[in-house]
């Protein structure tokens, strides 16, 4: 399982795209880069994954770079809503043992008026 | 729609008690897990089951024991409860055994006193 480093925490405006960036250096080829969000009082959730490049959906957009040691998650004009902690995972989706789905202490993002 | 859920949603128990708390999936997933979480730790995995009768530990798994008797169901018992096990705790489960989209319960907040 590839480590991974991420700011402990993030401050937005309403209104504004927010960049959460992921370092994993040690990241694997048959690695996948995943992030999941977890409102308050709630379970995480599964925001979106990707192995290269780009992946967009109707949360989030995951941009990879070329050597994939690092991960931009990027919302797009957070609300209050998307006050969030959000979680970098690396790891084979395909393979291994559930110590792959292990979560950090995130990235804590407070969005405020 | 399937669901995954957990009950109680809260309790209070007292020291030495076995406590056992209950965790129910729709989804008909062979892979779920149990975490707890904790002010500054994140989300640590306790145990984890790929399928029916398979259990196995996870980060920290002293003190809690797990049966997977059907596919539904991962109950997590704490054998003698002790205040370190007061937590959150959250069940999941996942179609996947690597870094995949997995659903997580609501969760139940344990108070040991």
């Amino acid at each position: 399982l590839a480590k991974t480093t991420q700011p402990i925490s993030m401050d937005s405006y309403e209104g504004q795209e927010v960049n959460i960036t992921c370092s994993h250096n040690n990241i694997a080829t048959n690695d996948y880069i995943t992030w999941y969000q977890q409102f308050p009082s709630q379970g995480p959730r599964f925001i979106i994954q990707g192995y290269k490049t780009k992946v967009t959906n109707e949360v989030a957009s995951l941009f990879i770079p070329a050597d994939r040691k690092s991960s931009t998650l990027s919302l797009p004009r957070v609300s209050l809503s998307d006050t969030a902690v959000y979680y970098c995972l690396v790891g084979d989706k395909n393979t291994g043992t559930a110590s792959k789905l292990t979560f950090g202490t995130g990235t804590r993002l407070q969005v405020t008026l | 729609d399937a669901e995954i859920t957990q009950s109680p949603r809260h309790k209070i128990t007292e020291t030495g008690r076995q406590v056992t708390l209950a965790c129910h999936q729709t989804w008909n997933h062979n892979n779920m897990f149990w975490y707890r979480q904790d002010l500054g730790h994140g989300l640590r995995l306790i145990h984890y089951s790929y399928g029916v009768q398979d259990t196995n530990k996870g980060e920290v798994s002293d003190g809690y024991s797990v049966s997977r008797s059907n596919t539904e169901d991962l109950p997590l018992t704490l054998e003698s409860a002790a205040s370190s096990q007061t937590s959150v705790y959250f069940c999941a489960s996942s179609a996947g055994q690597g870094i995949v989209e997995a659903f997580f319960g609501q969760g139940t907040r344990l108070t040991v006193v």
